[in-house]
């Protein structure tokens, strides 16, 4: 049973597309996040979810536009997609209070062309 | 200055060797401190998760925070080949936030 599943696993799209990127959790966390990582493997936070309610909106291109349809579902949908935005994109989720960890789900490998 | 910093690598060590991957960061709130293990083209997964200073043993790997420097490790006792992947350590201010901050991980690989 995956904790945190992310679809799809790689994407590749030309420029000016636009994607979504499914995550489901089913850890019963309270709270789901967006990281992004680039090549040299750092993780940027991009967006967290707490029960639906976005709580952290870091410096992202509104083109990004994360959508939580209940605690369990975060998506992230892109418009207008730029060669830039190229990257593995990992969601997230973590439930405060007691070990409060943060588990990934495998990745979504995006590749604009 | 970032949070975090983590020395990138990579780090080459033959099989059997004893492996440390070191991390500072700059706040001393933090308080919760974990690694990741980054296998090519997967996710980051939960390695170890300590709180505050001391050590944390779990089979071949060790832990270790030292809050007075500032200063956490993770110790690789008899590394394996399939230790073989990118260490991330992380922390986190309180058992009840949500925001995490992250090193940049550093490569290793353990030659057979």
């Amino acid at each position: 049973d995956t904790a945190v599943s992310q679809t799809p696993k790689y994407l590749v799209t030309q420029m000016g597309n636009d994607k979504s990127i499914k995550c489901e959790q089913n850890l019963g966390h309270d709270t789901m996040y967006w990281y992004k990582q680039d090549s040299k493997k750092f993780l940027k936070i991009m967006f967290s979810y707490n029960n639906k309610e976005l709580i952290i909106n870091e410096t992202v291109p509104n083109r990004f536009s994360p959508k939580s349809p209940d605690k369990a579902h975060l998506n992230l949908h892109i418009n207008s997609l730029e060669l830039g935005d190229s990257a593995v994109y990992f969601c997230a989720s973590s439930r405060p209070g007691g070990e409060n960890t943060i588990y990934f789900g495998e990745g979504s490998w995006l590749t604009v062309v | 200055q970032k949070e975090v910093e983590q020395d990138p690598g990579p780090l080459s060590v033959p099989e059997g060797a004893i492996v440390s991957l070191n991390c500072t960061y700059s706040n001393s709130a933090f308080q919760y401190f974990m690694w990741y293990r980054q296998y090519s083209r997967k996710g980051p997964e939960l390695l170890m998760y300590t709180y505050s200073s001391g050590n944390k043993e779990d089979g071949r790997f060790t832990a270790q925070v030292d809050k007075s420097s500032k200063y956490i490790s993770l110790f690789i006792r008899d590394s394996q080949p399939s230790d073989s992947a990118t260490y991330l350590c992380a922390t986190t201010p309180s058992n009840t936030g949500n925001q995490f901050y992250f090193g940049t991980g550093t490569s290793l690989t353990v030659i057979p």
